[in-house]
């Protein structure tokens, strides 16, 4: 079945530093590719997207590549801030029966990212 | 537009009682998702429901989970009885017709 992997934490950071989330997945079909993040005591929010090769999902500084030659969909954030200290989940969309979504998602296990001043 | 919406926040209860969440999808959405999180299992998906019926439930652990999904505006989650095992955080998401889920603020629960 369809799977995600992505780097384990936690990952320490101080402020301004660059930040890279390693994401990689295994898929049949052609599935979107997420970024979604926790913060402290909240629901998962949609960070970013992608649905095709090649396309560049960007928010809020961050930004990921789907890149379907190596399978992956690393996130990246040229100067973190405290306010980005959260935790992030990569994800993908499954392929349904009928070959479209089927709007389930299968996430990876989590990355916690604290960024300090 | 409101979010989802999901109570109680926290619930505390005793091994053995009987336990409800609920969730009120965003207005217009036709899929719900439940999902259940833990530090050991990170976040699994339970059961998903599209117009009101259940897609596919084999995510739910045992007997003791039931979802039902009486109208398009609320869902609920029921575990009796109740383990200690499942204290955990469950997130109820929607969505329409799009891969992009829209979670609620989830539930913390407390078994003892």
């Amino acid at each position: 079945g369809d799977s995600v992997t992505q780097m384990e934490g936690p990952v320490t950071l101080s402020e301004e530093a660059f930040l890279t989330i390693n994401c990689t997945y295994t898929a049949t079909g052609y599935p979107s590719l997420f970024w979604y993040v926790q913060y402290p005591g909240e629901g998962l929010q949609l960070l970013l997207k992608a649905t095709k090769a090649d396309d560049k999902g960007s928010n809020k500084g961050f930004e990921a590549t789907y890149r379907k030659e190596t399978t992956s969909f690393h996130l990246e954030k040229g100067s973190v801030q405290v306010s980005d200290s959260a935790v992030y989940f990569c994800a993908l969309s499954e392929t349904g029966n009928s070959g479209g979504s089927n709007y389930k998602l299968t996430f990876g296990k989590g990355t916690l990212l604290t960024v300090n001043p | 537009d409101a979010g989802v919406i999901q109570s109680p926040r926290h619930e505390v209860t005793e091994m053995g009682q009987e336990v409800t969440l609920r969730c009120k999808p965003i207005s217009g959405h036709d899929y719900l998702f439940w999902y259940r999180q833990t530090m050991m299992r990170g976040l699994e998906l339970l059961i998903y429901f599209n117009n009101n019926v259940p897609i596919d439930d084999s995510g739910m652990p045992e007997d003791r989970f039931s979802a039902k999904m009486p109208n398009a505006s609320f869902s609920t989650l029921k575990i009796q009885p109740s383990e200690p095992r499942d204290s955990a955080v469950y997130f109820c998401a929607s969505t329409v017709r799009t891969d992009t889920q829209y979670f609620g603020p989830g539930t913390r629960l407390t078994v003892l």
